[in-house]
């Protein structure tokens, strides 16, 4: 069984442009979370979708946004961007609802120049 | 303000000796806690997880220990080897979100 693939790897990006980063969830898996780590503020959860619907967002601008599809994928955007936002952006998906049986991607490292 | 608190950023320990990782939470209410593994370039792993009605569960080398009235976890690994040299996440999973402490990095030396 594929896990979770995200897309892509590594990104450079200048301040002010917007990024948009991919996630591929495990086969038959419908809620997909996202969260960012930086080294000052550790893993800080972003939001959660679930068959295609924002569950929960956690404490973030609106420069950063999200959806999910038909098939699960999932991506977010960040507009805008600032020096801050360069981090490691972490995808995760489990079946059903609840981050019981969350499984994390390797990330999208984000580095805005 | 940091809901979960691991207050020792990193470990040394010996090979084969016991490696005790340290937590504490905030929130009374919070009841169902976890601990993740993460190297670098990977994402996090699920390590073990233990309710708020149990106050140990066991994994193999791995052990959680829970003290509710201090409001502190610990995560015990025994005995300790070299591809355990990771960073360690002690977790809380509230509203259907987890919410991560700042990890301890372990060094497991020869």
């Amino acid at each position: 069984k594929a896990g979770v693939t995200q897309t892509p790897r590594y990104l450079i990006k200048t301040r002010g442009q917007q990024v948009t980063l991919s996630c591929s969830p495990i086969s038959g898996h419908r809620s997909v979370s996202w969260y960012q780590q930086t080294p000052g503020q550790g893993l800080q959860f972003l939001f959660e979708y679930f068959s295609e619907t924002q569950r929960n967002k956690g404490n973030f601008p609106g420069r950063f946004s999200g959806r999910q599809f038909s098939n699960s994928r999932s991506e977010m955007n960040v507009s805008t961007l600032e020096l801050g936002d360069s981090a490691l952006y972490l995808c995760a998906s489990a079946e059903g609802r609840g981050a019981y049986g969350y499984t994390f991607g390797s990330g999208t490292r984000l580095t805005v120049v | 303000d940091q809901q979960v608190k691991q207050n020792s950023p990193s470990l040394s320990v010996q090979e084969g000796r016991i490696s005790i990782l340290n937590c504490d939470y905030t929130n009374s209410m919070f009841d169902y806690f976890l601990w993740y593994k993460k190297y670098p370039a990977e994402g996090p792993t699920f390590l073990i997880s233990i309710s708020s009605i149990k106050d140990k569960n066991e994994d193999g080398r791995f052990t959680v220990f829970l003290n509710k009235s201090a409001k502190h976890l610990s995560l015990h690994i025994v005995p300790s080897q070299p591809g355990d040299s990771a960073v360690y996440f002690c977790a809380v999973l509230q509203d259907d979100k987890i919410i991560f402490g700042k990890g301890t990095r372990l060094h497991i030396l020869p």
